[in-house]
């Protein structure tokens, strides 16, 4: 089973700053990994698809790069809506459907 | 619009049981699968449950044997069943529809809070 692990595990930021998130597959996986946001409470959002494909409603101050075993969500600039944990998920047709352990984005 | 609304969670003495149903409306239910992700207090997402468009059934190892997951095609729903629940069961219960057939969940409900408890 592939395992996904993401640096940091906390990253505190402001807002304007620029903000890179690692994902790392313990196989590679090609561009098969997407991005989720989660807020306390609320409904994960999908953020990216395929590694690098922005969803159709998620700002373009996101974007997603990398290929094989290393991944990165970058935020250009941080909003205040921004503040949140982000997971990144192995993409298969098939289970099971791991999460990484979660990087938050804190003040 | 498209939507998933999740309802059943509650309060449950360990080694009791619960179900957990996710009305879906809005999208052509029987072409997408469905899962079940939880997060528990201190802890990130982790995934339960999935039914394949075709009704194909997959779990997590943690929840083998005792959660079932169903679907009712005729209804737009899918239910999980849990059974024999224990206090590392307890959590905000998601469910969510896939995209494309690859785990790539676009659509989420609100969630469901499930309490082990004695």
């Amino acid at each position: 089973e592939i395992q996904l692990t993401q640096s940091p595990s906390f990253l505190s930021a402001s807002v304007g700053d620029r903000v890179t998130i690692t994902c790392r597959a313990s196989q590679g996986v090609g561009s098969a990994l997407a991005w989720y946001q989660h807020k306390p409470g609320k409904a994960p959002k999908f953020l990216v698809h395929s590694a690098s494909t922005l969803q159709f409603d998620v700002p373009s101050r996101f974007s997603g790069s990398g290929s094989g075993t290393e991944f990165t969500l970058t935020i250009s600039s941080l909003e205040p809506e921004d503040f949140a944990t982000y997971y990144c998920q192995r993409l298969s047709p098939y289970p099971p459907y791991t999460f990484g352990p979660g990087t938050t984005v804190d003040f | 619009q498209e939507q998933l609304v999740e309802s059943g969670g509650g309060v449950v003495q360990p080694g009791g049981s619960l179900r957990l149903s996710c009305q879906t409306s809005g999208f052509r239910f029987d072409n997408h699968g469905v899962t079940w992700v939880r997060q528990s207090p201190a802890k990130g997402l982790e995934w339960v449950a999935f039914i394949q468009y075709d009704g194909s059934q997959f779990y997590a190892d943690s929840v083998k044997g005792r959660f079932i997951i169903t679907r009712d095609n005729s209804k737009n729903v899918v239910f999980l069943q849990m059974d024999d629940l224990t206090l590392e069961d307890a959590a905000l219960y998601f469910c969510a529809r896939d995209l494309l057939h690859l785990g790539d969940f676009s659509l989420w409900g609100q969630g469901t809070r499930v309490t082990v408890s004695s």
